[in-house]
């Protein structure tokens, strides 16, 4: 099974400034023969159900803000929150969908400083 | 509308039985790969199994598997999940989730279904 390990697990960030959540996959989930990474973020607001953010490391949901990006490829990945607005407090994911079982990261909560 | 709406979940015995349903509107059901993925109280996010679009290939995590079957039925647009020998630690917000093809990320989310296992 691919081992999906974030970091920080909780971060506090003043209101505009930039968030970094980080996540690392215990193997590569570049696919060679498309040159796709197999890697999703998503957002999980309290009471809430996961909402999709980014597919494939990097590219943007249809209507997520821009202020939302991905990066990274292989086995490391980044998420970025470029400007920090008070509705982005939640619990960020990443997850795997290279190989079954299709795990997700722990999580990182993200709160305003 | 686009959505996912699950039912079935409640309060069983250690070692009973319990079917979850995830009713899809507003999109082609039958295209898309279709995912339960689970919260314990306070935790993080579990994925259980998958079912590809036509039922023919599906996958389980180890924690479930030979207790839980995942099935689908495309004429009523309706996803299942049979859970069997319920233990305590299944305990948790079942969702189903839908990605646009077997592997890909989950572009859809239902509200989720509390399953609660105690004597």
């Amino acid at each position: 099974d691919i081992v999906m390990t974030q970091s920080p697990d909780s971060l506090a960030v003043s209101l505009g400034e930039r968030a970094t959540i980080n996540c690392k996959s215990s193997q590569s989930v570049l696919y060679s023969t498309n040159y796709k990474n197999y890697l999703a973020w998503y957002q999980q607001k309290p009471g809430q159900p996961p909402k999709l953010l980014i597919y494939w490391a990097s590219s943007r949901e249809s209507g997520v803000p821009d202020r939302f990006s991905g990066s990274g490829s292989g086995t490391d990945f980044t998420l970025t929150i470029s400007s920090l607005q008070a509705g982005d407090v939640a619990v960020y994911y990443c997850q795997q969908y290279y190989s079954t079982p299709f795990t997700f990261g722990q999580g990182t909560k993200l709160e305003i400083k | 509308q686009v959505q996912l709406v699950e039912s079935g979940g409640g309060v069983v015995q250690p070692g009973r039985s319990l079917r979850l349903s995830c009713a899809a509107s507003g999109f082609t059901f039958s295209s898309c790969g279709m995912h339960w993925v689970r919260q314990a109280p306070g935790k993080g996010l579990e994925w259980v199994a998958v079912v590809s679009y036509d039922g023919s290939n599906i996958y389980y995590a180890d924690s479930v598997k030979g207790r839980f079957t995942i099935s689908r039925d495309n004429s009523k647009n309706t996803l299942y999940l049979q859970m069997n020998s319920l233990r305590a630690e299944d305990t948790a917000v079942y969702y189903c989730a839908k990605s646009p093809s077997y592997y890909s990320g989950f572009d859809l989310w239902g509200q989720g279904t509390l399953v609660t296992v105690s004597s």
